[in-house]
C-alpha cells in the first residue's frame, strides 16, 4: 500500500483480556518498528524487527507483551492480561533497508495512524 | 545514539519563520540528524535530516554547526497546520551501525499563533 495501515484503530477491551494489534508496513520495506505513546507522553520503544535478524525486544515493558512478524511483512503485536497502564496508542513504523540508502542516511521511518487502546 | 537537548515549548506568529534549536554535544561522525513532528493524534512524520551540511527541502531548512554540536530546524513562513511537537533525533546509520531503535526524546511543543 501507500502508507504504514494499522488496524483496529481503536480498541477498548476489559482488564485481563488479550488484545492483537495489526501492522501493515510499506511493501518492500524490510525494518518495522512498534512504539507506544501513553496519554501526553513521547514515543516509548517497544520492539524492532529488520529483514530476518533476530528482532530487538529490549523496548518490550513485560512478558505479557510480544510481537512477531510473518513473511516479513505483516506485524501482529499480542498484549496477554491487558492492565489499565497499557492504554496507550500503539504506533507501527517501517523503513527500508538500509544498506540500500547507505550513502543518504535515508532511511527515514514512516508512521502509521496507530492504534489507540483502552483498557477498562 | 547520542542524546539531543530541546526547549520544550516555543510559541511563535502565523507567517513568521520558527527556528527550533537542538543540542547534540556527543554527536558522533558517523552521526545523521533527523527531524520529525508530531501533529496532534496522528503518527510521527519526517521532516529532514543531515549529517555536516546545511539541508534544505520543500519543508524546512536544517542549519547544522560547524562543530556539528548543535543544530536548527527553520519553517520558513509557519503556518497555524505547523503546530505540533518537533521531534530531533541523531542516530548512526550504514554498514555497522546500528539500525535499530530510534529513540524519541520530549521533543518541543511548537504553537503557531495568528
Amino acid at each position: 500500500g501507500a502508507g504504514v495501515s494499522q488496524s483496529p484503530s481503536n480498541k477498548v477491551t476489559e482488564k485481563g483480556k488479550d488484545v492483537e494489534l495489526r501492522c501493515d508496513p510499506i511493501s518492500g520495506h524490510t525494518a518495522l518498528y512498534w512504539y507506544r505513546q501513553s496519554l501526553g507522553q513521547g514515543l516509548e520503544f517497544l520492539i524492532y524487527f529488520q529483514g530476518n535478524s533476530a528482532p530487538d525486544k529490549s523496548g518490550l515493558p513485560s512478558d505479557r507483551f510480544s510481537a512477531e512478524r510473518t513473511g516479513g511483512s505483516v506485524s501482529t503485536l499480542t498484549i496477554q492480561r491487558t492492565q489499565q497502564e497499557d492504554s496507550a496508542v500503539y504506533l507501527c513504523a517501517s523503513s527500508p533497508y538500509f544498506r540500500a540508502v547507505l550513502s543518504s542516511g535515508a532511511n527515514v521511518l514512516t508512521f502509521g495512524a496507530g492504534s489507540r487502546l483502552t483498557v477498562l | 545514539d547520542a542524546k539531543t537537548t530541546q526547549p520544550p515549548s516555543m510559541d511563535c506568529a502565523e507567517g513568521r519563520a520558527a527556528n527550533l534549536p537542538c543540542n547534540h554535544s556527543t554527536i558522533s561522525g558517523n552521526e545523521y540528524v533527523y527531524w520529525y513532528r508530531q501533529i496532534h493524534s496522528q503518527g510521527p512524520q519526517y521532516i529532514i535530516h543531515g549529517l555536516k551540511n546545511n539541508e534544505t527541502n520543500e519543508m524546512a531548512s536544517l542549519i547544522i554547526t560547524e562543530d556539528r554540536k548543535s543544530s536548527t530546524l527553520i519553517l520558513p513562513h509557519a503556518t497555524l497546520r505547523d503546530t505540533a511537537v518537533y521531534y530531533c533525533i541523531v542516530r548512526v546509520v550504514g554498514i555497522g551501525g546500528s539500525q535499530g531503535n530510534l529513540i524519541f526524546g520530549k521533543g518541543t511543543k511548537l504553537s503557531v499563533k495568528p
